[in-house]
Order: structure tokens, then C-alpha cells, then sequence
């Protein structure tokens, strides 16, 4: 059965380090998410991406963060200069074009020290 | 604005007895709700959605969940629960237009004692 994956599955990084998440969504869907859960809290979403472009975006996505999807089969999630509270669990999502369901990747744990 | 409410942190049940785990949510005009489940070190995996029709949705590993609008509640059920159940569940919602984020509950954690 066809899933989302994810690398690395855990990043420890250094405040003010970039790090770039990676995702390769199920083949052939279209619309892509990047959500997060802090330790503890609840799943949050960040942005959406459909037609090469970002069609939503939440507060929690500042300057600081940036999606692309470089080559038509991964996904990724930039974070230009990390701080602490960007530690969490980050999870990519995708969908197809017709069933209204998301389905999720395993995870990045990232730990911002 | 979206919101869900999973009113209960954890939810405890014997194996074999029968199990619920609630959920409310507040949205603008027609609903998409959604169960995942989250085991240790796993992603968010889909259990079930409604979209429309029947009232009573079916999903994986024998759950199921019920609509109701008056209640503005999605609650999900399983006649018998297993050990092997006892996961993280989170109820989310999206409205049926436009934007497509979900939005998550907090999460319920269920135990399943043998």
C-alpha cells in the first residue's frame, strides 16, 4: 500500500542552523501539507501546497519557513535560522484529487538545542 | 473559525467491553470529519471519515463513528476493544469548501487492560 515517507526521522539541530525536511508524498497525489506537534500538544497545521504553489499558510509559517517541491517527487520544509520553540514532531501529509482524506508520513522529530 | 474538542485526556476500558471516544466540532456550514490514530513513534494513521451520506461510518481494525449534527459530535466507537488499541486518537475537522487544513482535537489516549 502506497505511503508517506520521511527523512531524516529525527534532526538535532543548533538555534540559528537551517534544516530542511524532507517528504516524498503518495505518486500521483496532488495537494501537500507540512503540519507539527509540539511535545505534548496538539497537531497543528503550517501550510498546503497545490499546483506548485502555497494556497494556505498559518500564522505559525513566518519568513522563516519555505516549502518546495524541487523535482515533482519530494516535498520539503525549510527552516532558515531554527529557534527553540521549532522543536517538535513534523508531519507531512498528501492527498489526491478526488478522496478527501490526508494521509500522514511517520514524522520528523526535530530537537533545536 | 474550526474547532475540535476531544473533552476526555485518556479513556480506559477492559478488552472485550465496548468502547467510545468523543468528539465535538464547530465549523462553518457542512462538515469533513476524521479519526486518526497515532501508536508510539508512528505517524497519524486514518481510521475513518465522514464526507456525507449514512450517518454511521465504518473504518479500520472494526471502529466506527457517528455523525450527528444536532450534537455537532462525531464520536468513535468499537463494540469490542483490544490490547493491541490502546493508541493515541484525534478527531479532526475541515469544512467542505475552500481551505483544507484540518484541525486536530487534543487527542484521547486510550488504555485497553487485558
Amino acid at each position: 500500500e502506497p505511503e508517506v515517507t520521511q527523512t531524516p526521522s529525527h534532526q538535532v539541530t543548533q538555534m540559528g542552523q537551517e534544516v530542511i525536511l524532507r517528504c516524498v508524498p503518495i505518486s500521483n497525489h496532488l495537494y501537500f501539507y507540512w503540519y507539527r506537534q509540539i511535545l505534548g500538544q496538539k497537531v497543528e497545521f503550517l501550510v498546503s501546497f497545490y499546483n506548485n504553489e502555497i494556497s494556505e499558510k498559518s500564522e505559525i509559517f513566518d519568513d522563516q519557513f519555505s516549502v518546495e517541491r524541487p523535482d515533482g517527487s519530494n516535498f520539503t520544509l525549510k527552516i532558515r535560522s531554527t529557534k527553540l520553540e521549532d522543536s517538535a514532531m513534523y508531519f507531512c501529509a498528501s492527498r489526491g484529487g478526488l478522496d478527501e482524506t490526508q494521509y500522514f508520513g511517520p514524522g520528523t522529530r526535530l530537537l533545536v538545542l | 473559525a474550526q474547532s475540535v474538542a476531544q473533552p476526555e485526556d485518556q479513556v480506559n476500558v477492559a478488552e472485550g467491553n465496548p468502547l467510545t471516544v468523543k468528539c465535538t466540532y464547530s465549523v462553518s456550514g457542512n462538515p469533513y470529519l476524521f479519526w486518526y490514530v497515532q501508536y508510539p513513534n508512528r505517524g497519524l494513521q486514518f481510521l475513518l471519515k465522514y464526507i456525507t451520506g449514512d450517518n454511521l461510518v465504518k473504518g479500520s481494525y472494526g471502529f466506527e463513528a457517528e455523525f450527528n449534527k444536532s450534537q455537532t459530535s462525531f464520536h468513535l466507537k468499537k463494540p469490542s476493544a483490544l490490547v493491541s488499541d490502546s493508541a493515541l486518537y484525534f478527531c479532526a475537522v475541515r469544512r467542505n469548501t475552500g481551505f483544507q487544513k484540518l484541525v486536530f482535537g487534543t487527542g484521547t489516549r486510550l488504555l485497553v487492560s487485558p
